[in-house]
């Protein structure tokens, strides 16, 4: 089945510092993926629609400035989180799209802001 | 746009029950209705899935059923065991191609009691 490797699991940070998640799908392409923040016992909160080649569409009320999404390949989706403050830690989590229309999640990546 | 609501939030059942959590949606254009069974620190994981030109699907102790014209379908599962204890997301999504969004309930956390 389609797998989609997200990388680093788990990020400590200084505030004030830019993090890097990567989102890859390892054995299909995606030329969408989406980026998701999830609340501790909440649903996941769509941040960005990424699709290859071209600028993410930010859901209302996500900073892009904030939340660098970079969609460079058909399996390669980076999301960076700039100026990191503690507010903004959190689960992040991307997924991608199959040519069937199934979406399949990465693991999550834990982003704590010291 | 798609409204996904999800019942119950929280579930509890006896090992060996089963459990059945339900969802309606608000598009009756959308046409595909996957489910997601999420662990705890990982990313929610797909388990089953039902396309609107059938109206039911079973894959082991788990089942899908979805009604059209009442706009709601249900993830049934039989002989719970503890294992199965996780938060699950039902999911209503349309039509194909880049960009396809995929709206979500606001999950349920099931317990299954040993």
């Amino acid at each position: 089945g389609a797998v989609v490797s997200q990388h680093p699991s788990r990020v400590i940070c200084k505030s004030g510092t830019s993090v890097k998640i990567e989102c890859r799908s390892l054995d299909f392409q995606a030329t969408t993926m989406f980026w998701y923040r999830q609340f501790p016992k909440k649903s996941l909160m769509l941040m960005a629609t990424s699709n290859e080649g071209s600028k993410a569409t930010y859901e209302q009320g996500v900073e892009k400035d904030k939340f660098l999404i970079n969609h460079a390949s058909l399996t390669l989706s980076t999301l960076t989180v700039t100026s990191a403050h503690p507010e903004d830690s959190s689960f992040y989590i991307c997924s991608a799209l199959s040519g069937a229309n199934v979406l399949t999640f990465g693991a999550g990546s834990r982003l704590t802001v010291l | 746009g798609e409204n996904v609501e999800q019942h119950p939030s929280t579930l509890s059942v006896q090992e060996g029950d089963s459990a059945v959590i339900k969802c309606t949606y608000s598009d009756s254009a959308s046409n595909y209705f996957p489910w997601y069974k999420q662990e705890l620190g990982k990313g929610p994981q797909l388990i089953i899935d039902i396309r609107s030109n059938v109206g039911e699907k079973k894959d082991q102790r788990i089942a899908v059923t979805l009604n059209k014209t009442a706009k709601h379908f249900s993830l049934h599962i039989t002989e719970t065991q503890p294992e199965d204890s996780a938060v699950y997301f039902c999911a209503a999504s349309k039509g194909w191609g880049t960009g396809n969004q995929f709206y979500f309930g606001t999950g349920t956390s099931l317990t299954v009691i040993p």
